[in-house]
């Protein structure tokens, strides 16, 4: 149980297109999902937590205009890259929890965006 | 003081080797805690959730020491697929997004 998908994994785009990346949970209804970035030999960085219904909640420096979550179902969350840039090219990774904001979370299998 | 503090490593151990994690909160209302593992270009996985009266998996063990805020994770009879990122992580309470830690590494080596 508990499987998260994410689509799709790789992505190669020219800069200034836009890209679309769809997180779902599969077996189960998630209220909450999350969007984080991670580039090469870094950590984690949550972007935003995107909650069904409502408006996502962005951490500190993300552009909520630049990166646009959808969170149209308990089971769909999309992240649009708005006009890509290639400082934008990262790992990233969604993931939800069927429980409430600070309960186990898991997580997609990535995507990988490169902007050329 | 940051939330949830990790020493990064690199841990370079020997296949066979017991080897252990701690990782320090601050917050001492935090309510629970996992154990995530994230290998190189792939999205991290939870390993265990940690449970105060400890919680044990096959050659994995986590502990929770609530007095001196800390949890740790113990790995006995080291095998070279443990070689990962190894992510503890803190539920703060109060409906709050989860704290993640910036990650132990570990390399099991032959």
């Amino acid at each position: 149980g508990a499987v998260v998908s994410q689509h799709p994994s790789r992505v190669i785009c020219k800069s200034g297109t836009s890209v679309k990346i769809e997180c779902r949970s599969l077996d189960f209804q998630a209220t909450t999902m999350f969007w984080y970035r991670q580039f090469p030999k870094q950590s984690l960085m949550l972007m935003a937590t995107s909650n069904e219904g409502s408006k996502a909640t962005y951490e500190q420096g993300v552009e909520k205009d630049k990166f646009l979550i959808n969170h149209a179902s308990l089971t769909l969350s999309t992240l649009t890259v708005t006009s890509a840039h290639p400082e934008d090219s990262s790992f990233y990774i969604c993931s939800a929890t069927p429980g409430n904001v600070g309960e186990t979370q898991y997580f997609g299998p990535g995507t990988r965006l490169l902007v050329l | 003081r940051k939330e949830v503090e990790q020493d990064p490593g690199p841990f370079n151990v020997p296949e066979g080797a017991t080897v252990a994690f701690n990782c320090t909160y601050s917050n001492s209302a935090s309510q629970s805690f996992f154990w995530y593992r994230q290998d190189c270009r792939k999205e991290p996985k939870l390993l265990m959730s940690v449970y105060s009266s400890g919680n044990e998996d096959g050659r994995f063990t986590a502990q929770l020491n609530r007095a001196s805020q800390y949890i740790s994770l113990l790995i006995r009879d080291s095998k070279l697929s443990d070689s990962a990122t190894y992510l503890c992580v803190v539920n703060p309470g109060n409906n709050r997004k989860l704290i993640w830690g910036l990650g132990t590494s570990l390399a099991v080596n032959p």
